[in-house]
């Protein structure tokens, strides 16, 4: 049941450089989707959303990108910073019937200087 | 910042045996969550709670598994007879409204559960 792909399991990415992140959903009941950053021996930590109404949403150095008719979105993180080497997963939400998070694999991001 | 709590940090424990995930969450959060990872693998949605009820739960979350919350802080996940195959990071997670109206899941930082 991969209802959440993220065919990308690693990304290494110059300090200052843009790093992309892709994700691809195959259930159109989805409607929000959001991104997490993980450390080893820590949980998810919330990066940032976006409800299906929209196709971009930005905060600070991180945006995110929805396309609905590819069933694909993106986080782009610029610049990037050692700091924000990590594991990001993709998740997605049906909010009409459920409040559980469905997860992509994840994709290693390694920053380098 | 406040911030969800797990207790204990890696459990090991025999096959068969019962084990307590405990949680606390975020005080004012109404939504509680547990989610799993097994080793190279994704996290993987397992119950949701609310209003002292299941709200929702996967297909992992068979009759082994049941979650309580027996007082007013803590939120504990209970496998009956443990298995081999629930070797995995268990992850408790609660949110102040509905996911998908806004409310994002805060997690805690994981239970590392060895069976052996």
């Amino acid at each position: 049941d991969q209802q959440v792909k993220q065919n990308s399991p690693s990304l290494s990415v110059q300090e200052g450089r843009i790093s992309i992140l892709n994700c691809d959903y195959t259930n159109s009941m989805f409607d929000y989707f959001l991104w997490y950053k993980k450390y080893p021996a820590e949980g998810p930590t919330f990066l940032i959303s976006i409800s299906s109404i929209k196709d971009k949403n930005e905060d600070g150095r991180f945006t995110v990108f929805l396309n609905k008719s590819a069933k694909h979105l993106s986080l782009h993180i610029v610049p990037s910073q050692p700091g924000d080497s990590a594991v990001y997963f993709c998740a997605a939400l049906n909010t009409g019937t459920a409040s559980k998070l469905t997860f992509g694999t994840g994709t290693r991001l390694q920053v380098t200087l | 910042e406040p911030e969800v709590t797990q207790t204990p940090s890696h459990q090991v424990t025999q096959m068969g045996q019962e084990v307590i995930l405990r949680c606390v969450p975020i005080s004012n959060h109404l939504y509680f969550y547990w989610y799993r990872q097994i080793l190279g693998q994704k996290v993987e949605f397992l119950v949701s709670f609310y209003n002292n009820e299941i709200s929702e739960k996967s297909e992992i979350f068979d009759d082994q598994f049941s979650v309580e919350r027996p007082d007013g802080s803590n939120f504990t996940l209970k496998i009956r007879s443990t298995k081999l195959e629930d070797s995995a990071m268990y992850f408790c997670a609660s949110s102040d409204i509905r996911q998908g109206d806004g409310g994002e899941q805060f997690f805690g930082p994981g239970t590392r559960l060895t069976v052996l």
